[in-house]
């Protein structure tokens, strides 16, 4: 199957700081990337949606303003979680698609953690 | 509104066979996923149904009745790496993908 790459695996930042994570689709272009949520033991929650060279869509309830979505090209998306607070520790997971009755694939997920 | 239900948990034997449904209420329907995820790692792709019928692919299968609204994902030979959660998820007419909950199977020896 094709390749996402997320990066990085794993961060700990101090709260108020800014952490960005890149999600690279390494052998297809997607012209939709889709960024996840994912406490403990809890299903998946799509946080935005964004297609390559457009504003991302945001889920109810996400903080646009808080979580950046840039998707600038068709193989690079970035989240930049801004001014980051302990409840925003979390795994976070983006999935590219490069049309839109295909499936899916996932990167390998980033735990962060804020202290 | 839309919907994805499936078992919260599953248990069953390593060398059994274990079935695992889902039924789905979406506005318009494009296709249905099955992933799987392991504890603390992204989910994987596991089949895509689109059309009525059953998809073999080596000791896992999917089926789809698109009248029913009902998917389900069949394990053979189970092995203890088996252990997991499944996600069903389907697309809609927007072609976004709408996930369950995930059902995790627990594998005994």
């Amino acid at each position: 199957g094709a390749v996402v790459s997320q990066h990085p695996s794993w961060v700990i930042c101090k709260s108020g700081t800014s952490v960005k994570i890149e999600c690279r689709s390494l052998d297809f272009q997607a012209t939709t990337m889709f960024w996840y949520r994912q406490f403990p033991k809890q299903s998946l929650m799509l946080m935005a949606t964004s297609n390559e060279g457009s504003k991302a869509t945001y889920e109810q309830g996400v903080e646009k303003d808080k979580f950046l979505i840039n998707h600038a090209s068709l193989t690079l998306s970035t989240l930049t979680v801004t001014s980051a607070h302990p409840e925003d520790s979390s795994f976070y997971i983006c999935s590219a698609r490069a049309q839109s009755d295909t499936e899916a694939f996932f990167g390998q997920g980033t735990r962060l953690t804020v202290v | 509104g839309q919907n994805i239900d499936q078992p919260t948990e599953m248990t069953a034997t390593e060398g059994a066979i274990v079935q695992i449904n889902c039924t789905y209420q979406t506005s318009g329907f494009n296709g249905l996923f099955w992933y799987q995820q392991h504890a603390g790692e992204a989910p994987t792709f596991l089949s895509y149904n689109v059309l009525d019928g059953l998809e073999e692919k080596g000791r896992f299968s999917s089926f789809l009745s698109r009248s029913k609204g009902y998917s389900y994902l069949l394990l053979k030979e189970l092995q203890m790496k088996d252990s997991a959660s499944y996600l069903c998820a389907a697309l809609d007419s927007n072609y976004q993908l709408i996930w369950g909950a995930g059902t995790k199977l627990i594998i005994k020896p």
